[in-house]
C-alpha cells in the first residue's frame, strides 16, 4: 500500500484552519489510518487513531476523519506548538509528510 | 507510563554492523496485545520501518532490508534489539523503536531516537 499525502507544505497563520490529506492505494481495512505529529529534533508523536479517535492528550482542535481511500487531519485553529510535520500511517507504511509551517 | 529508550553507537564504519538495542519500562514486552518495532528516518527525510517483533519470537522485516537486519528479543531483560550489517552512509538515519498496537494497528509509543551516522 502507499499513502500519498498532501500538501508537501502548507503555509497557514495561528488561529487558521489546517486540512492535511492522506490517500491511500487500496482501501483501508477497518479504517486503520493513524496521524503522527513530529516537531524538529523531536520523536513523532501519535495523534489519531482509528481515522478519527484523538490520542491521549490530544487536544480536541484536532480531528481525523475519511474512510476507504480519503483521510483528513483537520486543526481547527492553529496554535503556535501545532505547527510541525505530520505523518499518516496505515499498518508499517508511512506517508511522505505535510510539513505545517508559520506563514 | 510506557517508556522506551534506545542505546547504542553513534558512529560506525561502513561495511560494519549496527546494533541498537530498546529498553523498554513500564510495561512488558511480553504483552500480546503489541509488536515492538524499529523505524527509522535519514536526515531531512520521511520514516522507514525497518521491522518489528511478537511477543511469540515471530519477526517482520522491510522487505527492502530483510536481506541484512535481525531483530531479537531479550523478554528477561524486557528489551529488543536491531542488527543491520553491511551498513553504507545510506543507512545512516535517526533509529526510533516504537510500540505497536494490534488492536488498531497504529504505533501508540515512540522511544526519543538515536542517530547513527555511518562514516569512516
Amino acid at each position: 500500500i502507499v499513502l500519498t499525502q498532501s500538501p508537501g507544505t502548507l503555509s497557514l497563520s495561528p488561529g487558521e484552519r489546517a486540512t492535511l490529506s492522506c490517500r491511500a492505494s487500496q482501501s483501508v481495512r477497518n479504517n486503520y489510518l493513524a496521524w503522527h505529529q513530529q516537531k524538529p529534533g523531536q520523536a513523532p508523536r501519535l495523534v489519531i487513531y482509528g481515522a478519527s479517535s484523538r490520542a491521549n492528550g490530544i487536544p480536541d482542535r484536532f480531528s481525523g476523519s475519511g474512510s476507504g481511500t480519503d483521510f483528513t487531519l483537520t486543526i481547527s485553529r492553529l496554535e503556535p506548538e501545532d505547527f510541525a510535520v505530520y505523518y499518516c500511517q496505515q499498518y508499517d507504511t508511512f506517508g511522505q509528510g505535510t510539513r505545517l509551517e508559520i506563514k | 507510563q510506557l517508556q522506551m529508550q534506545e542505546s547504542g553507537p553513534g558512529l560506525i564504519k561502513p561495511s560494519e554492523t549496527l546494533s541498537l538495542t530498546c529498553s523498554v519500562s513500564g510495561g512488558s514486552i511480553s504483552s500480546n496485545s503489541y509488536y515492538w518495532g524499529w523505524i527509522r528516518q535519514p536526515p531531512g527525510k520521511g520514516l522507514e520501518w525497518i521491522g518489528s517483533i511478537y511477543y511469540s519470537g515471530s519477526t517482520y522485516y522491510n522487505p527492502s532490508l530483510k536481506s541484512r537486519v535481525t531483530i531479537s528479543a531479550d523478554t528477561s531483560k524486557n528489551h529488543f534489539s536491531l542488527k543491520l550489517n553491511s551498513v553504507t552512509a545510506a543507512d545512516t538515519a535517526v533509529y526510533y523503536c516504537a510500540r505497536y498496537s494490534t488492536s488498531g494497528s497504529y504505533y501508540d509509543t515512540w522511544g526519543q531516537g538515536t542517530l547513527v551516522t555511518v562514516s569512516s
